[in-house]
């Protein structure tokens, strides 16, 4: 029973790189998001979607793009990617909108 | 603007003890807390939860109280084990807005 699952688990970019993150979940859960977590704060949602074929903006979405690609998958794309984007990027499901979320383990990213 | 604060980013306990972690708001209308656990390389996995309708959720060793008025919750692990040293955090949503989440707090509990 996978649950929610994240790949790559670490990633090196160059400024100016682009990358796509990947998430896939198992659950057949209607609600994706995409999260960051940064040193001495916490998880900030920079986009989410409630439902197959709907995406929408959280917090922090500048500099990053999203394609919920069918129920399972949920993408976030950095097309320029930058230092600031340094971070550690999580995907959550839930069955439905602010219900309780589940998470994959993450992808560490680091941008030079 | 950090609407859900975890102001001691540590602490330590010995095994046996109760452990206390402690979370405080700034939007009165959040309406749904929840407490997550994170172990190291590992995404956060939900612990307990508690609506604004009660002031208390018990759920074997974990406990979350509720102070509305304060805008003040907390978690207690009684009794605390090794098993438990992990990084918690605190989250708190409004009905159909974001879930926000505290910078989380690392708990050691020793042997």
């Amino acid at each position: 029973n996978a649950g929610v699952t994240q790949t790559p688990k670490f990633q090196v970019l160059k400024t100016g790189q682009s990358m796509t993150l990947q998430c896939a979940q198992d659950m057949n859960h209607n609600s994706m998001y995409w999260y960051r977590q940064d040193p001495g704060m916490g998880l900030r949602l920079i986009y989410y979607s409630a439902s197959e074929g709907t995406t929408d903006k959280g917090e922090v979405p500048n500099g990053y793009n999203v394609s919920r690609l069918n129920k399972r998958e949920f993408s976030l794309r950095l097309e320029s990617a930058a230092p600031s984007q340094t971070s550690v990027y999580f995907c959550a499901s839930s069955e439905e909108d602010k219900n309780i979320q589940y998470f994959g383990a993450g992808t560490r990213l680091s941008v030079l | 603007d950090q609407q859900v604060k975890q102001n001691s980013p540590s602490l330590s306990v010995q095994e046996g003890r109760i452990s206390i972690l402690n979370c405080d708001y700034t939007n009165s209308m959040f309406d749904y807390f929840l407490w997550y656990k994170k172990y190291p390389a590992e995404g956060p996995t939900f612990l307990i939860s508690i609506s604004s309708i009660k002031d208390k959720n018990e759920d074997g060793r974990f406990t979350v109280f509720l102070n509305k008025s304060a805008k003040h919750l907390s978690l207690h692990i009684v009794p605390s084990q090794p098993g438990d040293s992990a990084v918690y955090f605190c989250a708190a949503s409004e009905l159909n807005n974001d879930m926000r989440f505290g910078a989380g707090t690392r708990l050691t509990v020793k042997p």
